[in-house]
């Protein structure tokens, strides 16, 4: 059981190109989030999808859309990347009989130059 | 405006002596409170969550507890392998019920 599977584990990018972040996850759950997390800050929700077809924003939206594919995949683009997006981007799903439970990826590590 | 405040940032532990680490939270309605644990490289893991004042929970060496202002996790004769992250969140009853307010981690290094 793979839980949830991010791709790719590291980016280098310069300013003004784009690139896509994607999510698996095989739990058949419900909800799929997309995280940053910075040095001092604590977690902080880019954008989460409740369930397959619906996508909202979170807490810092600004330079980022989301997909949800499918009840699994859940992918998250930088159309114009900035250095202030420079982050460790985590990718999380909840849902079934541990519907209060998060489960995370390992992590996206981006560096934008 | 909610907020979710951990300490201390670093706690450095020699085997098996025991501490707790602080989650102090503002929130307007309490749904719930959740620990992770986060090891380098890797995403958080779940541990625990508390729902009411005074509910207590355990795992192995580790005990969470809460107020209605805030919860400890006590780390009882640690071992290394507890060395990691832990990380406190609220989710207000509301607000969005996805949304989760992380605190920015305690870091635990527990030397041999």
């Amino acid at each position: 059981n793979a839980g949830v599977t991010q791709t790719p584990k590291f980016q280098v990018l310069k300013t003004g190109q784009s690139m896509t972040l994607q999510c698996a996850q095989d739990m058949n759950h419900n909800s799929m989030y997309w995280y940053r997390q910075d040095p001092g800050m604590g977690l902080r929700l880019i954008y989460y999808s409740a369930s397959e077809g619906t996508t909202d924003k979170g807490e810092v939206p600004n330079g980022y859309n989301v997909s949800r594919l499918n009840k699994r995949e859940f992918s998250l683009r930088l159309e114009s990347a900035a250095p202030s997006q420079t982050s460790v981007y985590f990718c999380a799903s909840r849902g079934g009989p541990s519907n209060e439970k998060l489960f995370f990826g390992s992590g996206t590590q981006l560096s934008v130059l | 405006e909610d907020q979710v405040t951990q300490s201390p940032e670093a706690l450095r532990l020699q085997e098996g002596e025991s501490s707790s680490l602080n989650c102090s939270y503002t929130v307007s309605g309490l749904r719930g409170l959740f620990w992770y644990r986060q090891d380098p490289g890797k995403g958080p893991e779940f541990l625990f969550t508390l729902y009411s004042a005074g509910e207590e929970k355990e795992k192995e060496r580790l005990k969470a507890t809460l107020t209605k202002k805030e919860s400890f996790l006590h780390i009882t004769a640690p071992k290394p392998e507890d060395s990691a992250t832990y990380l406190c969140a609220v989710q207000a009853s509301g607000g969005a019920t996805n949304k989760l307010i992380f605190g920015t981690g305690t870091l635990l290094a527990v030397q041999p």
